[in-house]
């Protein structure tokens, strides 16, 4: 099946810190988007990206669809202890409409 | 801001015993989606369904499973004999669909416990 490759798996950050999380793939990607998971939640989405080299900004999160259309990357800046939980990158391939998902990135901050 | 909403949000049940998840999907989207999620892993697709049929499944999705949308509001996933491996927390999401990938919005879940 088509894989999604997400790191790292985890992260353990000081406050005020900048995180850098990016998922990569052998297949092309139409859209790119980036979920947050909270205990109990479902995952909420953070960032969509539609072209390739499209770069898009939401507060302290960027997120950037790769030229290739085989990866994406997100950054957050000056982490807050609010940004903890975990990250999922997922993304429609070039045919279908079902969401792959990375396996997650879990940030933890301390204050 | 309208949400996907989700019953119960823990569902406990005897193995071979069959249970029903309930969605309510944001009222204008057109494609609903069940994915789900085993403790510790990724999120993994299970079926979509858009003018009331299934329109792709996995693997996951075998005889056991089914859809159904009894009305114009909810959207339910059945299993009908349900295994200890069912186990796993269970999201519904819905897309606009008006377009073509816009992103999906997840329900918060529900976690089914087989015993």
């Amino acid at each position: 099946g088509q894989q999604l490759n997400q790191s790292p798996q985890s992260m353990f950050i000081q406050e005020g810190e900048d995180v850098s999380m990016n998922c990569t793939s052998s297949s092309i990607f139409n859209t790119w988007l980036w979920y947050k998971q909270e205990p109990g939640e479902g995952p909420v989405l953070l960032i969509a990206l539609y072209k390739a080299g499209e770069l898009t900004s939401n507060g302290r999160l960027t997120a950037q669809f790769g030229i290739t259309r085989k990866d994406s990357f997100l950054n957050i800046s000056a982490s807050i202890p609010s940004d903890v939980g975990i990250y999922f990158c997922a993304g429609y391939l070039e045919y279908g409409n079902k969401l792959v998902f990375g396996a997650g990135t879990i940030l933890r901050v301390k204050s | 801001e309208p949400e996907v909403t989700q019953t119960p949000s823990h569902q406990v049940t005897q193995m071979g015993q069959e249970v029903i998840l309930r969605c309510v999907p944001i009222s204008n989207h057109l494609y609903f989606y069940w994915y789900r999620q085993i403790l510790g892993q990724k999120v993994e697709f299970l079926v979509s369904f858009y003018n009331n049929e299934i329109s792709e499944k996995s693997e996951i999705f075998d005889d056991q499973f089914s859809v159904e949308r009894p009305d114009g509001s909810n959207f339910t996933l059945k299993i009908r004999s349900t295994k200890l491996e069912d186990s796993a927390m269970y999201f519904c999401a819905s897309m606009l669909g008006m377009i073509s990938n816009q992103p999906q919005h997840f329900g918060d879940g529900t976690r089914l416990s087989i015993l």
